[in-house]
């Protein structure tokens, strides 16, 4: 079965508290991309990565951290120093040249 | 900077009204449309996409949007609503220069009363 998993669904953190949020997909995308999602926000991107071992910050960076040490995984790290993590977090993919993008179930965050 | 206005925030309508739901984009290059869905507990799901041709895109559930270059809108229309449409709708534009990053609107959310 082709698709993005996203994990954990739900995730609680203590303030101050660094926290990784997993992305893996099986559907041999180059393109690999993570979102915040806000009520009344949209979506908001953080970071993308067109190639394994290079990524590019997005509109919203400040605070996270990511890596694509492989072709299928791009996990995301916010850190103590993004100011408003609670949010839901949505990995999408999508295949170079072609925009159309592919998203996850998401992870819903919540900083205690 | 680029942007992507959603007029309406939530509209609620009653089973068989005619919807249409407003987006408009700030960019004066070529450009890549897209509609997404996201029903209650789902994933965002693609509706529809214009990238050249013909302005009228047909999608999936009976939806079909509009991309009227002159007035830099992709408007989403369904003659005739179901309950089962209630859900979130989100606009995104592709700027031609800017790889496959998607600008999103701020959403609007559908409320079908049955």
């Amino acid at each position: 079965d082709g698709g993005i998993t996203q994990s954990p669904k739900y995730l609680f953190r203590k303030e101050g508290q660094n926290v990784t949020l997993s992305c893996e997909q099986n559907l041999n995308h180059d393109a690999m991309y993570w979102y915040r999602q806000d009520p009344g926000q949209g979506l908001r991107l953080i970071y993308y990565s067109q190639i394994v071992n290079d990524f590019q910050k997005g509109d919203i960076a400040e605070g996270y951290s990511v890596s694509r040490e492989k072709k299928e995984s791009f996990p995301l790290t916010v850190t103590s120093a993004q100011k408003n993590p609670t949010a839901f977090y949505l990995c999408a993919s999508s295949m170079l040249g072609n925009n159309e993008q592919f998203f996850g179930p998401g992870t819903r965050l919540t900083v205690l | 900077a680029q942007s992507v206005s959603q007029h309406n925030h939530h509209v609620i309508l009653s089973e068989a009204a005619s919807l249409e739901l407003g987006c408009n984009y700030s960019y004066g290059g070529t450009v890549n449309l897209f509609w997404y869905v996201q029903y209650p507990g789902q994933h965002l799901q693609l509706l529809l996409k214009y990238f050249s041709g013909d302005p009228l895109v047909k999608g999936i559930k009976g939806f079909e949007a509009e991309f009227i270059k002159s007035k830099f809108s992709f408007n989403l229309r369904k003659p005739s609503v179901q309950w089962s449409d209630t859900a979130e709708y989100f606009c995104a534009v592709n700027a031609y220069n800017q790889g496959g990053k998607l600008i999103f609107g701020q959403g609007t959310e559908l409320s079908v009363k049955p």
